[in-house]
């Protein structure tokens, strides 16, 4: 069954350096997302993309983060000065349609811890 | 805005019960649900998706209804076992955009 990879699952930076989160998503899917989860809280929205730009963002999503599809499969997170509370899960999710309307699946997470 | 709301926060129950996690919705205009499984420290598993046209879906010992008008979803989980101890996720668009909004979630303990 096609599934969401996420690379790696855990990436330890100090604050102020810029890291890079990864994800390949199902390889017919056409939206993709990002979503991050800070320990014990709700998992939440970060941005959307579609066709090659950014469809919607949220309040989080600052301009310390950037998001690219550089190539035919991979989507990545760039998070630009990390900070402390940047410290969370990060999830990329995919799915073949609107996200009103179809199923997201998810990826296993990438954990970034900022010291 | 869309907001999502589950209880009980945390159940904690012997094995072999039958038991129901409640999910509400503010915004009942919605086209679709989804339950997700997160065991601690790890990712979302998608459990089940209810269409905004179906009242029930199930997979296994799993049952999940929608009741749109009222903005709730309950999620039956039947004959529980030690193993479906996690926690246990309701997602619904936020209608103003392509995002899930998600509850905060019901942490579930079957006791063996």
């Amino acid at each position: 069954e096609p599934e969401v990879t996420q690379t790696p699952s855990h990436q330890v930076t100090q604050m102020g350096q810029e890291v890079i989160l990864r994800c390949v998503p199902i390889s017919n899917h056409l939206y993709f997302y990002w979503y991050r989860q800070i320990l014990g809280q709700k998992v939440e929205f970060l941005v959307s993309f579609y066709n090659n730009e950014i469809s919607e963002k949220s309040e989080i999503f600052d301009d310390q983060f950037s998001v690219e599809r550089p190539d035919g499969s991979n989507f990545t997170l760039k998070i630009r000065s990390t900070k402390l509370e940047d410290s969370a899960m990060y999830f990329c999710a995919s799915s073949g349609g609107p996200g009103q309307l179809y199923e997201q699946y998810f990826g296993p997470g990438t954990r970034l811890t900022v010291t | 805005k869309q907001e999502v709301t589950q209880i009980p926060a945390a159940l904690s129950v012997p094995e072999g019960e039958n038991l129901v996690l409640n999910c509400s919705f503010t915004d009942s205009a919605i086209y679709n649900l989804q339950w997700f499984r997160q065991d601690p420290g790890k990712g979302l598993t998608s459990l089940l998706l209810i269409q905004s046209s179906q009242r029930e879906q199930t997979s296994g010992r799993l049952n999940a209804s929608l009741d749109k008008s009222s903005g709730r979803s309950t999620l039956y989980i039947a004959a529980s076992q030690p193993g479906d101890s996690a926690t246990y996720l309701c997602a619904v668009p936020d209608n103003y955009g392509q995002n899930f909004v998600f509850g905060p979630g019901t942490r579930l303990s079957v006791l063996p």
